[in-house]
């Protein structure tokens, strides 16, 4: 069974604070990503990675950097976090032989920037 | 980023009655993928599909992959409490390497 995990499922930071949402995947996938999800918003990809040390920005990049110095994390940072940035963090991978676009969601880390 | 249609936005629904969503595109996929996402939690997938006109079961949720790629449906028979949650479907262009496009979710609710 793939398996996605995130370091935490909720955290609490003050404004202006740095942020670092970890994620790691134990299956060897070589793509992963970040989403934010809001109510009335679904799912939108911050960044993704499709190898290691490569990022790719996502649809709503602005305010956030990450990191993937392994194959199997992936970091998401927030450089200052800001009260618009609370959310509902979702790291995902892919990959394998077969059926490579087929992502796995981790738990998701709930964001409260205070 | 391009969303896919999904529809309906949300569902109330008695225990025990059938239930169908479906997602369409203006774009033809390679792939369709069905998730369920609790309260709380991450999106799980339910079904995946590769292959235009197939019809993949798992349990009482069933999906099929349009005959014209722009579009998949998924059916929960029998609904049961435990069936609450938010569903999405998600696409991959035949360009590959792409990530894949996310519905904006149908929310289920079931009413025992």
């Amino acid at each position: 069974d793939v398996k996605v995990t995130q370091s935490s499922r909720y955290l609490v930071k003050r404004t202006g604070e740095k942020v670092f949402l970890e994620c790691v995947q134990d299956m060897d996938h070589e793509n992963m990503f970040w989403y934010r999800q809001d109510p009335g918003l679904g799912l939108r990809l911050i960044y993704f990675s499709y190898d290691v040390k490569m990022k790719e920005k996502g649809d709503i990049p602005e305010g956030y950097s990450v990191s993937r110095e392994k194959k199997e994390r992936f970091s998401l940072i927030l450089e200052s976090a800001s009260t618009n940035q609370t959310s509902m963090y979702l790291c995902a991978s892919s990959g394998g032989t077969f059926h490579t676009d087929t992502q796995y969601f981790g738990p998701g880390t709930r964001l409260t920037v205070l | 980023g391009q969303q896919l249609n999904q529809s309906p936005q949300s569902m109330f629904i008695q225990e025990g009655e059938d239930v169908s969503m479906n997602c369409t595109s203006s774009s033809i996929f390679n792939t369709w993928l069905w998730y369920k996402q609790d309260p709380g939690e991450g999106p799980v997938l339910l079904i995946a599909l590769y292959k235009a006109g197939e019809l993949t079961s798992n349990g009482r949720l069933t999906a099929q992959f349009g005959i014209t790629r722009k579009d998949s449906f998924l059916n929960i028979s029998a609904s049961i409490p435990s069936d609450v949650g938010i569903y999405f479907c998600a696409g991959q262009f035949p360009s590959g390497n792409t990530p894949l496009v996310f519905g904006k979710g149908t929310r289920l609710s079931v009413i025992a």
